[in-house]
């Protein structure tokens, strides 16, 4: 099955910029979407087709894709950013989930 | 309102069985592939298993193949997904979420969960 990898935590100021990466072999040859976790909250899709955003994202939501890494990149980061992301793909007709990446910020 | 709704969810015994429904509303039911998504206690997503917008065809994920069922019935808007021979390893919310697809070269593909349920917590113990 495909694999998708992603750091456990990455720690932001408020203000900069925020990077998450999800890795998989030829991932740059699949659709990647990402999605935004709050505690005690359902996912919400933030990222289709490696870089469009559903409508209600902000713009500094932004994605991309190439190679083996896929990347979520959060300009102007905000405390309301906190949360888990997780970067998913489709192998077929099954879903793919990274393993999720805790988005810290301080 | 778009909305996903789930129900049925609670604690049962390691080998048993239960059902959980999904009631959609908001949108056109029969038109969408539909998912269940769950989710361990601490842990991330896990993607559980995919119906067609007929029913004709159903995927899983490997470790509940041959315990797990997703079904539909269009006509009451709702989802389905009937576990049997329930393990420790089960334990977690289940979720229901919409599939969007997007077309190319005259066919249909998934495309992301765009819509999701808030969820139904199963626990498998004894």
């Amino acid at each position: 099955s495909f694999d998708l990898t992603q750091p456990p935590s990455v720690s932001v100021s408020p203000g900069q910029t925020a990077t998450i990466t999800c890795s998989g072999e030829k991932l740059g040859d699949r659709y990647v979407c990402w999605y935004q976790q709050k505690p005690g909250q359902s996912p919400v899709e933030v990222i289709y087709q490696d870089n469009k955003r559903p409508s209600g994202i902000p713009e500094r939501l932004s994605g991309s894709n190439s190679g083996n890494t896929a990347t979520l990149t959060i300009s102007g980061t905000q405390v309301m950013d906190e949360g888990d992301y997780y970067c998913q793909v489709w192998d077929g007709n099954t879903a793919v989930f990274g393993g999720g990446t805790k988005l810290t910020v301080l | 309102e778009v909305q996903l709704v789930e129900s049925g969810g609670g604690l049962v015994q390691p080998g048993g069985s239960l059902r959980v429904s999904c009631a959609a509303s908001g949108f056109t039911f029969s038109s969408y592939w539909m998912s269940w998504v769950r989710q361990a206690p601490g842990k991330g997503l896990e993607w559980v298993a995919n119906i067609k917008e007929d029913g004709t065809e159903r995927y899983y994920v490997d470790s509940v193949r041959g315990r797990f069922t997703i079904s539909r019935d269009n006509d009451k808007k709702s989802l389905f997904l009937e576990m049997n021979n329930l393990r420790a390893e089960d334990t977690a919310v289940y979720s229901c979420a919409r599939v969007a697809m997007y077309f190319f070269d005259s066919d249909t593909f998934p495309e992301a969960f765009d819509i999701w349920g808030q969820g139904t917590m199963v626990t498998v113990s004894s």
